[in-house]
């Protein structure tokens, strides 16, 4: 299964743009992008997805590197209810469709 | 739209105890997972159903922990005995269908410790 590499930890302020990377070097060509985040006591919440575009949605931006080795979502004003753990993981069509989970970047929001 | 409900909230039992875990996907949603979360990691899937067949049940501990879902609506995961290594968070998840499209929908979990 590809894998992913995030950072352990990110800290933002309140207000500013927050870009959370992740490498997925070992990426197939019909891997697909996804992204949750998880808010302390809750259950993982989807964020977006992509396969090669960019994508927008009401809560982020996905940047998708051209050779689709890694990738950025983009929180576009961070606040203090987007502290939480994120998901960057790779759903290969052919596997089940399963997602695969590393450990995440936990993001803390200053304000 | 109502969300993944899953009960209870929280478990304590004592190892060797038997436990069972609910959750209501929902309404509509054909694929059905059971997530098991240990603290600091992410989620591993021990089960996945698309309606009341299972799909993927390779990481489930076959010996101890068993799960149904019977009507292809509700499904319920039972750990039977428990171990201390099974104190985690038991996440349920559902989709439309096999290709989540629009992404999985998870519940808030049921936090299991087992002493």
């Amino acid at each position: 299964d590809a894998k992913t590499t995030q950072p352990n930890s990110m800290e933002s302020n309140e207000e500013e743009p927050v870009h959370l990377p992740c490498n997925h070097s070992t990426i197939s060509g019909t891997d697909y992008i996804h992204w949750y985040r998880q808010l302390p006591s809750q259950g993982p919440e989807y964020v977006i997805h992509g396969l090669t575009s960019n994508v927008n949605n009401r809560m982020a931006s996905l940047a998708i590197a051209e050779d689709r080795k890694s990738s950025t979502l983009i929180l576009h004003r961070a606040t203090l209810r987007d502290a939480a753990v994120y998901y960057c993981i790779l759903r290969n069509a052919g596997n089940n469709r399963k997602l695969i989970w590393g450990l995440g970047t936990s993001l803390a929001v200053n304000p | 739209e109502a969300g993944v409900a899953q009960s209870p909230r929280y478990k304590i039992i004592e190892k060797r105890q038997s436990v069972a875990f609910w959750c209501n996907p929902i309404s509509g949603h054909a694929t059905l997972y059971w997530y098991q979360q240990i603290l600091g990691q992410g989620p591993k899937l021990l089960i996945q159903f698309q309606n009341n067949g299972v799909v993927d049940d390779s990481q489930l501990p076959k010996d101890r922990f068993s799960a149904e879902r019977l009507k292809g609506v509700d499904s319920t995961l039972k750990i039977q005995p428990a171990k201390l290594e099974d104190s985690a968070v038991y996440l349920c998840a559902s989709s439309l269908d096999l290709s989540a499209v629009y992404g999985y929908t998870f519940g808030s979990g049921t936090r299991l410790t087992v002493v």
